[in-house]
C-alpha cells in the first residue's frame, strides 16, 4: 500500500536554531513530493515541491526539502526557525504512472518554535 | 487567498441531517478534491473529479456523495450524519490531475453534528 509517514507528531525547536520535520514514503515509481503548511483554523498552504533535478529544493519562507531516494525521505528543513513558523506541516506525494490521481497525505506534523 | 472558495464555514446540525458543502475552484482549474480532516485521522481523501467526471476515489463513505458541475464547482453532500461526521472538510483544486502540480485549498467548511 502507498503511503507516507510522518514520524514525529510534534517538534520543539528554539528560535533561531535550525529545524527538520522528517518524512518517508512508500510509493512505486518516482512520486512528485511537497510540504504543505497549515495555521489554525486555515487552509493548506502550498510550502514547495520535488519534481526531478536537484535534491535540495527551495520554497517559500525559507523553507528547503532534501530529496533522498535510497531513504524514500523528504525532510523539510530551515536553517533558523522563527515564532511565526509555529503550524501543522504536511507532506504528501503523488505517485506517478500509476493510474491514480491521489495525492497522499501524511498524518502531519506540529511544530512549535519556542521564543 | 487561493482563490478556491468553500461555504459555508461553519455548520451545525444533527444527527440524522443532511448537508450540502460547496466548493469553486481556482479559475481554470479543472480538477477538483475533497478531503476530511478531522482530529484523530489526519488528512483523508475522499474523492476527486476533473472536468466533471469522477477519477478517484478514496475513503469516502456511501452516506457521502460528490458532483461537479459544468460550470466546475462542486458539492459534497452528506447524509445520515452521525456524531463522527464532525470534522473541518477541505476542498482544493488544480489545473489538470494529468500533470500533478500543488493543490490549492479552501478554508475548509467546519461541520459539527450533535
Amino acid at each position: 500500500a502507498q503511503s507516507v509517514a510522518q514520524p514525529e507528531d510534534q517538534v520543539n525547536v528554539a528560535e533561531g536554531n535550525p529545524l527538520t520535520v522528517k518524512c518517508t514514503y512508500s510509493v512505486s515509481g518516482n512520486p512528485y513530493l511537497f510540504w504543505y503548511v497549515q495555521y489554525p483554523n486555515r487552509g493548506l498552504q502550498f510550502l514547495l515541491k520535488y519534481i526531478t533535478g536537484d535534491n535540495l529544493v527551495k520554497g517559500s519562507y525559507g523553507f528547503e526539502a532534501e530529496f533522498n531516494k535510497s531513504q524514500t525521505s523528504f525532510h523539510l528543513k530551515k536553517p533558523s526557525a522563527l515564532v511565526s513558523d509555529s503550524a501543522l506541516y504536511f507532506c504528501a506525494v503523488r505517485p506517478l504512472f500509476s493510474g491514480t490521481y491521489k495525492y497522499i497525505f501524511g498524518t502531519g506534523t506540529r511544530l512549535k518554535v519556542l521564543a | 487567498d487561493s482563490g478556491v472558495t468553500q461555504t459555508p464555514k461553519h455548520l451545525i446540525t444533527a444527527t440524522g441531517q443532511r448537508v450540502t458543502l460547496r466548493c469553486s475552484p481556482r479559475s481554470g482549474d479543472l480538477s477538483v478534491y475533497w478531503y476530511q480532516q478531522s482530529l484523530d485521522q489526519g488528512l483523508q481523501f475522499l474523492i476527486q473529479y476533473y472536468n466533471g467526471e469522477e477519477r478517484a476515489k478514496g475513503n469516502i463513505l456511501e452516506r457521502f456523495s460528490a458532483q461537479q458541475f459544468p460550470d466546475l464547482h462542486s458539492e459534497l453532500n452528506l447524509s445520515s450524519l452521525e456524531l463522527g461526521d464532525s470534522a473541518l472538510y477541505f476542498c482544493a483544486s488544480s489545473v489538470t490531475p494529468d500533470r500533478p502540480g500543488e493543490l490549492f485549498f479552501g478554508e475548509g467548511s467546519r461541520l459539527t453534528v450533535l
